[in-house]
């Protein structure tokens, strides 16, 4: 069966700080594979997807990057944290070319900044 | 342009009653797919059912069931005799037929269910 890991769980980060949150997939492969943060009592914004390795698609222009060096590996990173980046950031795959399937959820990371 | 809107911010209910979860949405695709999720306390999200555009007829599994019309385009989600467990913030999603296969999410209803 598929299974998706993301770490670490919990992040403390000082401002200015750089960021790298992993997530891999097992059990499948050519997934699509997405990132999303979720602020404090708010809905899911998408932040990065791939179809691909080495292909990445930003939708909101922020201080992140996104990368996926490996065909079930996908990071999220930042140079220099800034306080607006504080959120719980969850990973994401389905499978590619089956769009009646549901994207399947990571158990996030709680990324605090101070 | 596709969207998703779930106008119940928060829903109060006491345990045992039945509850009702709202969920509209807007797509010129003429195939499409809807998703509920639930995200409770611990912060994962969990898939809970898929509807493709085509398949009008609801579903029911348990104390949940779903109503989906395209006349009106709705997906909505009942929850019958609730129970605390049900406690939780659930979205509604859709997805088009791009490539990205991207989810786009209503901005969820908060379920508070009282003892």
């Amino acid at each position: 069966s598929q299974t998706i890991h993301q770490w670490p769980a919990t992040l403390v980060q000082p401002v200015g700080s750089p960021l790298s949150l992993e997530c891999t997939v097992e059990g499948t492969s050519n997934p699509n594979l997405y990132w999303y943060r979720q602020a404090a009592g708010r809905g899911l914004q998408l932040l990065f997807y791939s179809v691909g390795i080495g292909q990445i698609s930003s939708e909101v222009p922020q201080n992140l990057s996104a990368s996926r060096p490996q065909d079930r590996q996908f990071i999220l990173s930042s140079k220099k944290l800034l306080l607006s980046d504080s959120g719980f950031y969850l990973c994401a795959w389905s499978g590619r070319g089956r769009p009646n399937q549901p994207q399947h959820f990571g158990d996030g990371t709680r990324l605090s900044i101070l | 342009a596709q969207k998703v809107t779930q106008a119940q911010t928060e829903i109060s209910v006491v345990e045992k009653e039945d509850v009702t979860l709202d969920c509209v949405y807007e797509t010129r695709d003429t195939t499409y797919y809807l998703f509920w999720y639930k995200q409770p306390p611990s912060g994962e999200l969990v898939f809970l059912i898929r509807r493709n555009s085509f398949d009008e007829q609801n579903e029911i599994s348990g104390r949940y069931s779903w109503n989906f019309q395209k006349s009106t385009s709705s997906f909505n989600f009942t929850i019958t005799a609730s129970q605390v467990v049900d406690s939780a913030v659930y979205f509604c999603a859709l997805r088009g037929m791009d490539s990205s296969y991207k989810l786009i999410f209503g901005s969820g209803t908060r379920l508070l269910v009282r003892p």
